[in-house]
């Protein structure tokens, strides 16, 4: 069965700090990878996607992510965190042939000001 | 275009009251998916349904039901209700196929409480 992990459950940051959210997933086969973001009192929304091609897929308010097959992983990376940034992240990855999704735990952000 | 919808928003439950939620997709979206979200157990997977089959399952007891109609608009019912089934619930569309069909986008949930 496909798995997803995450490897920090909680992070705290200061403003201006860098940042890097690991994800593995368990699945040899072709897999679609994503990362959520869900902000306060928000929906739950895209942060940015990987299909195919360069590995490394930026994203939305300044997130990177590098997909490294060799290791199972899509780590997500922001040079520079603000405030705003402080929320619940998620990984996931699509399985494109059993057309199933499996999302990571999730690792909450907080970033102080 | 329009998002997804989920109703209610809020709803009050007693224990071994059933509930049913309703959520619409995305237009031409053909998969919707379930899941129960809380602060210790993070998401969890419900059920998929496309084109009005369940594709995917997690590992919920059969208190936890849903069926997608011809027009992709799917609904979850829960009988039974027990304190810990307390969650919000979120409903997320897709395509459900080909290179984009992983692609979710949520809806703002129902928050079922169960006193």
């Amino acid at each position: 069965a496909q798995s997803v992990s995450q490897h920090n459950h909680h992070v705290i940051l200061s403003e201006a700090a860098s940042l890097e959210l690991g994800c593995n997933y368990s699945y040899g086969g072709t897999v679609n990878l994503f990362w959520y973001v869900q902000y306060p009192g928000q929906h739950l929304q895209l942060l940015l996607k990987y299909f195919s091609g360069d590995p490394l897929v930026k994203g939305i308010k300044g997130f990177e992510a590098e997909f490294i097959k060799s290791k199972f992983s899509f780590n997500l990376r922001k040079p520079s965190v603000q405030w705003s940034d402080t929320a619940e992240y998620f990984c996931a990855v699509y399985n494109t042939n059993a057309g199933k999704s499996t999302f990571g735990d999730g690792t909450t952000l907080t970033v102080k000001p | 275009k329009a998002g997804v919808t989920q109703t209610p928003r809020y709803l009050i439950k007693t224990r071994g009251q059933q509930v049913t939620l309703s959520c619409s997709p995305i237009s031409g979206h053909r998969s919707v998916s379930w899941y129960q979200q809380t602060p210790g157990q993070g998401l969890q997977f419900l059920f998929e349904y496309f084109s009005e089959t369940q594709r995917n399952k997690g590992n919920f007891p059969g208190r936890f039901s849903g069926r997608q109609f011809s027009n992709s608009r799917s609904e979850m019912n829960v009988s039974t209700l027990e304190l810990g089934d307390s969650a919000l619930y979120l409903c997320a569309s897709s395509l459900g196929t080909g290179q984009a069909g992983g692609e979710q986008f949520f809806g703002p949930g129902t928050r079922l409480t169960v006193l």
